[in-house]
């Protein structure tokens, strides 16, 4: 079945710099990939995602990137924020012959973005 | 509109004792999940539903059980709760699957459960 891995697990960057978020996954059928965001004590937040016929994707200060010969995809934040702070879950739907799978999320990233 | 909600919030049981928790959308979604999340394991499926009266296992069902007598609702049991039932658990329901494309899924606002 379908496998998700996350890294780093902990991120700290200083306000106003970049941050890169990259997640792996093994089932090369999967077609969907979402980023969620969870601040301290909530519930987690769709902030991107992206479908297997495209490669890039991008809203404000948010961009995920797929490469699917190598079988990842990445999140980046730039220009990061206070409020960027919060775990970030990646996520992949595999595709099992044309029926659709459950989400797979990986284990999670906790970014820290000091002021 | 309320999205998904979740009830309780907080409930803190003994090892053995029995407990429903109640999650609800007002968002016509067809598709409802029960995840747990626990530290550093991310988020897991529990059990899922695709349709009023329908109900499947996911990735870590044992010592659960689930009903989605209404569409709108979906119910997640434990029949005897365990110290290894300790957790967040988060309820979620999405639109379903267009074609073989996901979609987004909507949270609950979780519920935390301590069991002693």
């Amino acid at each position: 079945g379908e496998n998700v891995e996350q890294h780093p697990s902990t991120l700290s960057v200083q306000e106003g710099d970049s941050a890169v978020i990259k997640c792996t996954y093994s089932d090369s059928a999967s077609n969907y990939f979402p980023w969620y965001k969870q601040e301290l004590g909530k519930r987690p937040q769709l902030i991107i995602d992206i479908r297997s016929n495209v490669g890039e994707k991008k809203d404000q200060r948010i961009a995920v990137t797929l490469n699917k010969t190598a079988k990842h995809f990445s999140l980046h934040i730039t220009e990061t924020q206070p409020e960027d702070s919060a775990v970030y879950f990646c996520a992949a739907i595999p595709n099992y012959g044309g029926s659709q799978g459950n989400l797979i999320f990986g284990k999670g990233t906790k970014l820290s973005v000091k002021p | 509109n309320a999205g998904v909600t979740q009830t309780p919030k907080f409930r803190v049981l003994k090892t053995g004792q029995s407990m429903t928790l109640l999650c609800a959308q007002d968002m016509n979604h067809e598709y409802m999940y029960w995840y747990r999340q626990d530290p550093g394991m991310g988020l897991r499926l529990i059990h899922y539903s695709v349709g009023e009266g329908t109900t499947a296992k996911g990735e870590v069902p044992d010592g659960y059980n689930v009903s989605r007598l209404k569409k709108q609702n979906f119910l997640l049991g434990l029949e005897s709760a365990a110290p290894s039932q300790t957790s967040v658990y988060f309820c979620a329901s999405s639109p379903g699957t267009s074609g073989s494309v996901g979609n987004e899924q909507y949270f609950g606002p979780g519920t935390r459960l301590t069991v002693t």
